[in-house]
């Protein structure tokens, strides 16, 4: 069965450090990976998706992913942090072959001045 | 395009009232998803449809709770009698059936509080 599991509930870093975010999937068919953010108040948005090729993918808003098969990981990071950047961000993998996706608990991030 | 499109995006209703959320799909897309977001237990997807067809109810805590998908622009999501812990925002999704290629596409939720 997939699953997804996305460390620290909060983050907080400084503006302008780098932000790290993690997220290690299971899946029992080839991922296909996302990272969707939610601003307050607002649905969730497509940040950036691996389904093949490239490993390193990058989104918008000076976003990426890296994905690692060995270690079943897909950690988001982006080289500094921006104030705009506090938000909830939602790791999601496939579940199988009926089109829906398992969203990871999220993690919210918090950027202090 | 006007994305995806629910309504209400608030709604308070007292206990034992019913509640309808509704949701308008990208045209085009096959896919329909309602999820409930909480603060205790995060996203939870209720129920998807394909093609106006229900694939999964898995999810609907309990039969209070109903899904329809009448045609592939419309959608509902039906609470009858609503009580206190069904207080959260509710969000619609869709997606074409090569969902990696573009993700889900969701709107921007309507938030349920039933005192």
């Amino acid at each position: 069965a997939q699953s997804v599991t996305q460390l620290g509930s909060h983050v907080s870093v400084s503006e302008g450090a780098l932000v790290l975010l993690r997220c290690n999937y299971s899946s029992s068919v080839p991922p296909y990976l996302f990272w969707y953010v939610q601003y307050p108040n607002q649905g969730l948005q497509l940040l950036l998706k691996y389904t093949t090729g490239a490993t390193l993918v990058k989104g918008i808003n000076g976003f990426e992913a890296e994905f690692k098969k060995s270690e079943t990981s897909f950690h988001l990071t982006k080289p500094s942090a921006h104030m705009s950047d506090a938000a909830e961000y939602f790791c999601a993998v496939n579940g199988g072959s009926q089109g829906n996706l398992i969203f990871g608990k999220g993690t919210k991030l918090s950027v202090k001045p | 395009d006007a994305g995806v499109i629910q309504s209400p995006r608030h709604e308070v209703t007292e206990m034992g009232q019913e509640v309808t959320l509704r949701c308008k799909p990208i045209s085009g897309h096959d896919y329909l998803f309602w999820y409930r977001q909480t603060m205790m237990r995060g996203l939870e997807l209720l129920i998807y449809f394909n093609n106006n067809v229900p694939i999964d109810d898995s999810g609907m805590p309990e039969d209070r709770f109903s899904a329809k998908m009448p045609n592939a622009s419309f959608s509902t999501l039906k609470i009858q009698p609503s009580e206190p812990r069904d207080s959260a925002v509710y969000f619609c999704a869709s997606s074409l059936r090569a969902f990696w290629a573009y993700g889900y596409t969701f709107g921007s939720g309507t938030r349920l509080t039933v005192v």
